[in-house]
């Protein structure tokens, strides 16, 4: 099991706008990064500390957090969006946690 | 830019030591502000962090494995290694190697930023 709990699954219609939301108490004090995991491919980064987009990651992407739940929003979903999403964390050791993972259906 | 490649066995037989090695390119590992981790993912789950180590000595690892895995660096090969005994079939996953940041300069950075294309370990007899 995760420290980190995510909706198995969501779907959005295409250029529609869609959050998924990770839920934790180590959310209360740390971070959430979020990755976009394609099938047979590495986690890519897309989301770091808060609200961060590492370059070359689309402005539709955007992240907000509330107590112990983090949120990423995608405005204007495209087909490419179709992936899986893992938010992630730290405990207060440092240890980092990892979501069990959204899978974002774009229909 | 730089890149990540694992490399090592794909077939390891319980209760031996699964080995991997992860090569850098593109960068050197010598700059102690970055660490480096593993992490693995079982077929159809989130990913697991198994643990980090930087050139400074400094390393820390996830608690679930109760002392079985161990991160080396070494900076002469730009390699880092995954060492993980007394393997089982709940081992069997497939293995990254990332890129692990915590302060880029001034910014509070705290990700993993670049990852290796990863590598499919199955532990069977």
């Amino acid at each position: 099991s995760s420290d980190l709990t995510q909706d198995p699954a969501v779907s959005v219609a295409l250029g529609q706008t869609v959050s998924i939301t990770c839920q934790g108490d180590s959310l209360r004090s740390h971070y959430a990064s979020w990755y976009q995991q394609k099938p047979g491919h590495a986690p890519l980064l897309v989301i770091y500390t808060k609200d961060n987009r590492p370059s070359g990651i689309p402005d539709r992407f955007s992240a907000s957090s509330s107590g112990t739940t983090a949120s990423l929003t995608i405005t204007g979903a495209r087909a490419e969006d179709e992936a899986d999403y893992y938010c992630s964390s730290r405990d207060d050791s440092n240890n980092r946690l990892f979501g069990g993972g959204t899978k974002l259906t774009v229909l | 830019q730089v890149q990540l490649q694992e490399s090592g066995p794909g077939l390891v037989k319980p209760p031996q030591t699964l080995s991997l090695t992860c090569t850098v390119s593109g960068g050197s590992l010598t700059n102690g502000d970055f660490y480096w981790s593993w992490i693995r993912q079982p077929a159809g789950k989130g990913p697991e962090w198994l643990g980090r180590a930087n050139t400074n000595g400094i390393s820390s690892y996830n608690p679930s494995l109760r002392g079985r895995v161990t991160i080396s660096v070494d900076t002469s090969k730009n390699q880092f290694s995954l060492r993980l005994t007394s393997v089982t079939a709940a081992d069997t996953a497939v293995y990254f190697c990332a890129r692990d940041i915590v302060w880029l300069g001034d910014l509070f950075f705290d990700a993993c930023d670049i990852w290796g294309q990863g590598t499919m370990v199955t532990v069977s007899p």
